[in-house]
């Protein structure tokens, strides 16, 4: 059984710019969530994707977007960064769609840096 | 909203002792909890949950948890603690009273096992 992947595992970029980070959900999983857990902080819930369609949203901008894939791969996209944006993003993944009781297993991150 | 409370920073136990980290929630119907913990440099792992019935929950690695639905408490227990179990530890809520789908973290407790 594969866990969950994030990709890259590390990134900078500058004020201004645009970034993509992917998730590639666990075997046989069809639910993706998307977390920024600041330094020192707990995880915060950005959005969740359920056959291909975001069925729930935190407290974030909408320069925060997503994708979820066929093969229920999902993307976070963020644009026009800002320095607050500097954090790790996590993906998790689940079975079962929004209304489920099953647990989250999480990737292991990608650490943003904005400069 | 839903929330969640850690109330401890930072937990300190000597390996053989028992461990006890407090978790309270916050929710507007019933609550979905679930315990993570996070190791440097890592994503979440999970390790229990409480859905329904006995409010004595068994997990992963020793961890249990007692779900207290009149003190909204769900502390986690390890009647032993070992040096390896030092690590952050994340409490984190559902409302399923609700349509809003996002799991909440508490901020996280550092626990440190020392030899």
């Amino acid at each position: 059984e594969t866990g969950v992947t994030q990709s890259p595992t590390h990134l900078i970029k500058t004020r201004g710019q645009q970034v993509t980070l992917r998730c590639s959900s666990q075997s046989g999983h069809n639910t993706v969530s998307w977390y920024q857990q600041a330094l020192g902080q707990g995880p915060q819930f950005i959005f969740q994707y359920y056959r291909e369609e975001e069925n729930g949203r935190g407290n974030f901008p909408p320069r925060f977007s997503g994708l979820q894939f066929p093969n229920y791969s999902s993307e976070l996209n963020v644009n026009a960064l800002e320095l607050d944006d500097s954090a790790l993003y996590l993906c998790a993944s689940s079975f079962g769609g929004a209304s489920s009781y099953n647990e989250q297993f999480f990737g292991p991150g990608t650490r943003l840096t904005v400069l | 909203a839903q929330s969640v409370a850690q109330p401890e920073d930072q937990v300190n136990v000597a390996e053989g002792n028992p461990l006890t980290v407090k978790c309270t929630y916050s929710v507007s119907g019933n609550p979905y909890l679930f315990w993570y913990v996070q190791y440097p440099n890592r994503g979440l792992q999970f390790l229990l949950k409480y859905i329904t019935g006995d409010n004595l929950v068994k997990g992963s690695y020793g961890f249990e948890a007692e779900f207290n639905k009149s003190q909204t408490s769900f502390h986690l227990k390890k009647p032993s603690a070992l040096v390896s179990d030092s690590a952050l530890y994340f409490c984190a809520v559902r409302d399923i009273g609700t349509n809003d789908y996002k799991l909440s973290f508490g901020a996280g407790t550092t626990v440190t096992v020392r030899a």
